[in-house]
């Protein structure tokens, strides 16, 4: 079985450009988390997503942030215009139910030049 | 407000010895889970342990063993006879299963995590 799948596992990206982020959980979950990890900090929470619904972002950026389950393909986080602040691992989680265990991702390390 | 705290920042032992990681959550809820985790070198997060707030039992994984108390809302974590692999930082996060601040049930609470480093 695999697991949940990131990628790329690192991205570069200059002060204004676009980031995108891919997720693919584990075969049969239907629930999808993000967090960051900023240097030096713990995980925060960002999003939770299930199948075509974001359930909650209380943890995103009001601004620049968007995150999509599609109904088929990955779970894409997109940061737009990212700043050096940005910089940070970004790490996908996903469960096969609301209260189940989460199981995260390799994590994508942006670097904002 | 749920917040957890892990107050080490930074523990170094040497190989073989013994060492717990503290772990003191705050949560309005009755209901709730307590997880472990662990980040290596290399960057990933292990699961390494689930326990719900209505079993209190401690738990043995080989060398790895749970403490889990309500009475002082902890979850301590112990490693026996440490090795140089364990060097890693791990985190004790909570989820809440009523959020009382009204978000989803479904996030994890981190702390800010414990460097381990075990030394040969």
């Amino acid at each position: 079985n695999a697991g949940v799948m990131q990628n790329p596992r690192h991205l570069v990206r200059r002060r204004g450009q676009e980031a995108r982020l891919r997720c693919s959980p584990v075969k049969g979950h239907s629930h999808v988390y993000w967090y960051r990890q900023l240097p030096e900090e713990g995980l925060k929470f960002m999003v939770y997503l299930q199948k075509e619904n974001i359930i909650d972002e209380s943890g995103m950026p009001k601004e620049r942030f968007s995150a999509e389950f599609p109904k088929e393909g990955p779970s894409i986080l997109r940061i737009q215009q990212v700043v050096r602040g940005d910089s940070a691992a970004y790490f996908c989680a996903s469960s096969s139910h609301i209260k189940d265990t989460q199981y995260f991702g390799p994590g994508t390390r942006l670097t904002v030049l | 407000a749920q917040k957890v705290t892990q107050a080490q920042t930074e523990i170094s032992v040497v190989e073989k010895e013994d060492v717990t990681l503290d772990c003191v959550y705050e949560t309005r809820d009755t209901t709730y889970y307590l997880f472990w985790y662990k980040q290596p070198p290399s960057g990933e997060l292990v699961f390494l342990i689930r326990r719900n707030s209505f079993d209190e039992q401690n738990e043995i994984s080989g060398r790895y063993s749970w403490n889990f108390q309500k009475s002082t809302s902890s979850f301590n974590f112990t490693i026996t006879a440490s090795q140089v692999v364990d060097s890693a930082v791990y985190f004790c996060a909570l989820s809440e299963e009523q959020s009382s601040y009204g978000g989803s049930q479904g996030n994890l609470i981190f702390g800010k995590g414990t460097k381990l480093s075990v030394k040969p």
